[in-house]
C-alpha cells in the first residue's frame, strides 16, 4: 500500500527558533499534500493544502508567514514553523493524495510529528 | 459553515454486539463522505467512503442526505475494532477539509 513518512517524529525546540517538518510520499507521486494540526483530545484541523510547483492554499485563520509550506517535488512537502512559540506546540500530520486514473483519489496519512516548544 | 458532529466521544460495547457510530454533517454542496480509523499507535487511515459502497472489515455506512447523516455500523463488533473513528466530508478528489471530533470505540471482551 501507499506509504507517507514524516520526519522528525518528534521535536523539542526553544521559543523563537524555526522548525522544519518533512512529509514524503514513498511509493507514489503526490501533486497535492495536506497539512493538519491536532490538539490533544481534539480532531484534525486542516491548515493548508500544499500544491507541487505552486503556492500553498491556507485555511482561514492560518498564518501563511508563520507556517511556511514548500512543495518542491512530487514526493516532498515541508512545513516550517517559523519563530515557534509554546502555543505552536501540537501534533502536526501530513497526508498525500494519491491520484487515480480510474476510481477515486485517496489520502494517505503520515504518522505525525509532535512539536514541543519550550 | 462546514461542520461535522459525532455525538459520542466514547462508545463501549461488548464483543459480538452491534455497534453504530453516529455522524451528522453540515456541508455545502454534495459532499462525498468518508470514515477514517486510527488504531492504537498507528496512523490515520481510510476505512470506507460512501461512493465505493463497500463493506470494509464488516463495517458499512449509509448516507442519508435528508438527515445529513453518515452513520457507521457493524452487526457484530470485534475486539480488534477498538480504535478512534473519524467521520469526514470531502470531495471526489479524496480531499477532506473537515474532520469530526472522533468517537473512541472500545469493544470489551
Amino acid at each position: 500500500g501507499a506509504v507517507v513518512s514524516q520526519h522528525p517524529s518528534r521535536v523539542i525546540c526553544k521559543s523563537g527558533t524555526s522548525v522544519k517538518i518533512e512529509c514524503r510520499s514513498l511509493d507514489f507521486q503526490a501533486t497535492t499534500m495536506f497539512w493538519y494540526r491536532q490538539f490533544p483530545k481534539q480532531s484534525l484541523m486542516l491548515m493548508a493544502t500544499s500544491n507541487e510547483g505552486s503556492k500553498a492554499t491556507y485555511e482561514q485563520g492560518v498564518e501563511k508567514d508563520k507556517f511556511l509550506i514548500n512543495h518542491a517535488s512530487l514526493t516532498l512537502s515541508t512545513l516550517t514553523v517559523t519563530s515557534a512559540h509554546p502555543e505552536d506546540s501540537s501534533f502536526y500530520i501530513c497526508s498525500a493524495r494519491r491520484e487515480r486514473v480510474l476510481g477515486t483519489d485517496t489520502q494517505y496519512f503520515g504518522p505525525g510529528t509532535r512539536l514541543t516548544v519550550l | 459553515a462546514q461542520r461535522v458532529t459525532q455525538p459520542e466521544k466514547l462508545l463501549s460495547v461488548f464483543k459480538g454486539a452491534p455497534v453504530e457510530l453516529k455522524c451528522n454533517y453540515s456541508y455545502s454542496g454534495s459532499p462525498e463522505l468518508f470514515w477514517y480509523v486510527q488504531y492504537s499507535r498507528q496512523r490515520l487511515q481510510l476505512l470506507l467512503r460512501h461512493i465505493s459502497r463497500e463493506s470494509i472489515k464488516g463495517f458499512t455506512a449509509d448516507l442519508n442526505k435528508g438527515e445529513t447523516s453518515f452513520h457507521l455500523k457493524k452487526p457484530f463488533a470485534q475486539e480488534e475494532d477498538s480504535a478512534m473513528y473519524y467521520c469526514a466530508p470531502g470531495d471526489n478528489y479524496g480531499q477532506n477539509f473537515v474532520f469530526g471530533p472522533g468517537t473512541r470505540l472500545s469493544v470489551l471482551p
